[in-house]
């Protein structure tokens, strides 16, 4: 149980597109969403938590209209990065809660997206 | 604010040997989570155990287990029986109760030799 995808896993992009990443929890309904970054050979940065229903609440420092986040449905989260450009390229992972479980508070990963952008 | 800190940047032991990954935090919350995720070279992050602050009892899984001290904001993780399997890197995460953010440590890279 508890199992999160993404999808695409790998995407290459021209600068000044628009990329479009998916998070879905398989197996459970999951209210909050949150979606990372993470630079290589460093820890995550939580970017942003979704929330169901209602809009995200972005970290300090990330840009609202560059990342937007829509969590239309208890299973679906999406991050588009609009206007990529190449310092946008990075390693993109969502998690979701199981807020159903005992163990609610555990977040659980999907595998992550490389976004390359040339 | 929250911070945790892992001090072993890199550790390397030779399979079936025991390690200990260290990890400390600093909070003023008096209920809170603490996590060890693994994340191997495919990067996908894989929850290894989790530890509630209110209950004392070290959490255990399998060959991982914890040494939590809650006066010492300390929580380090012992994997038994090392398997090579076990390289990657180790994460370290906070979680208050109250907004379920993950503070997260910067990670020790754990390499297990054959």
């Amino acid at each position: 149980g508890a199992v999160v995808s993404q999808h695409p896993s790998w995407v290459i992009c021209k600068s000044g597109t628009s990329v479009k990443i998916e998070c879905r929890s398989l197996d459970f309904q999951a209210t909050t969403m949150f979606w990372y970054r993470q630079f290589p050979k460093q820890s995550l940065m939580l970017m942003a938590t979704s929330n169901e229903g209602s809009k995200a609440t972005y970290e300090q420092g990330v840009e609202k209209d560059k990342f937007l986040i829509n969590h239309a449905s208890l299973t679906l989260s999406t991050l588009t990065v609009t206007s990529a450009h190449p310092e946008d390229s990075s390693f993109y992972i969502c998690s979701a809660r199981d807020q159903t479980s005992d163990t609610a508070e555990t977040q659980y990963f999907g595998p992550g997206t490389r976004l390359l952008v040339l | 604010a929250q911070t945790v800190t892992q001090s072993q940047p890199e550790m390397s032991v030779q399979e079936a040997e025991t390690v200990t990954l260290s990890c400390t935090y600093d909070t003023s919350e008096s209920n809170y989570y603490l996590f060890w995720y693994k994340q191997p070279p495919s990067r996908q992050m894989i929850l290894v155990i989790r530890q509630e602050a209110y209950k004392q009892q070290n959490a255990t899984e399998n060959r991982f287990s914890v040494n939590f001290q809650k006066a010492a904001k300390s929580f380090s993780l012992k994997i038994s029986d090392s398997q090579l399997g076990d390289t990657a890197m180790y994460f370290c995460a906070f979680m208050r109760d109250s907004n379920y953010q993950l503070i997260w440590g910067a990670g020790t890279k754990l390499i297990i030799k054959p």
